[in-house]
């Protein structure tokens, strides 16, 4: 069973087309729930880290929420450059050095 | 921002080789991390090290796996005889108090 689901697999927006993206997580004690931004034969690139429901952490052009069950990444007004792959983890475990668990990821493309 | 750093870049070998992918995580982190992603797969973890020592592996990370910290910033993992499904984007993170940063990756390719 599949502990990290992102919906939706792609998603074209125009730019200025605000959007977000959804990661549902089933996990027995959550310890952290991140953000990451992929581009093409890159490695990931850290966007923000969750802790608990209700916090929310904002970057640029990005917002990040997390209930007891999902997280958003909220994008507002978009740019072509913002377009690459999202990718949701969440970490359980009982030390601040515990395994990432990745959702498959939301493929995102902004059209000028 | 500081950075992960990974070599090399890409890496080809045959199947059987043995091979060494090396990583020099952020100084003052003190938990170090190899992930890999097969081509149009998610991110997969395969083994974490603290404090000079395995502290977790995926049933992934078999015996044909090791990871070291032979001196005091580089991480190396090595692969004994790679198969043809060991070819993937292989990634080297490192975590600090809250941020976990990922390296560029080495793109492996077993032929």
């Amino acid at each position: 069973e599949d502990q990290v689901t992102q919906s939706p697999e792609a998603l074209r927006l125009q730019e200025g087309e605000s959007s977000s993206l959804n990661c549902s997580y089933t996990v027995s004690g959550l310890r952290g729930l991140f953000w990451y931004r992929q581009d093409p034969g890159k490695g990931p690139e850290f966007l923000f880290t969750l802790y608990s429901a209700g916090e929310e952490k904002e970057k640029e052009r990005l917002k990040a929420t997390l209930t007891k069950k999902e997280s958003f990444l909220h994008i507002t007004a978009p740019k072509p450059e913002d377009s690459a792959t999202y990718l949701c983890a969440v970490q359980e475990g009982e030390t601040s050095g515990s395994r990432l668990t990745f959702g498959e990821g939301t493929q995102l493309t902004v059209n000028p | 921002e500081p950075e992960v750093t990974q070599t090399p870049s890409h890496q080809v070998t045959q199947m059987g080789q043995e091979v060494i992918l090396r990583c020099v995580p952020i100084s003052n982190h003190l938990y170090f991390y190899w992930y890999r992603q097969i081509l149009g797969q998610k991110v997969e973890f395969l083994v974490s090290f603290y404090n000079n020592e395995i502290s977790e592996k995926s049933e992934i990370f078999d015996d044909q796996f090791s990871v070291e910290r032979p001196d005091g910033s580089n991480f190396t993992l090595k692969i004994r005889s790679t198969k043809l499904e060991d070819s993937a984007m292989y990634f080297c993170a490192s975590k600090g108090w809250e941020k976990l940063f990922f390296g560029s990756g080495t793109q492996l390719s077993v032929l």
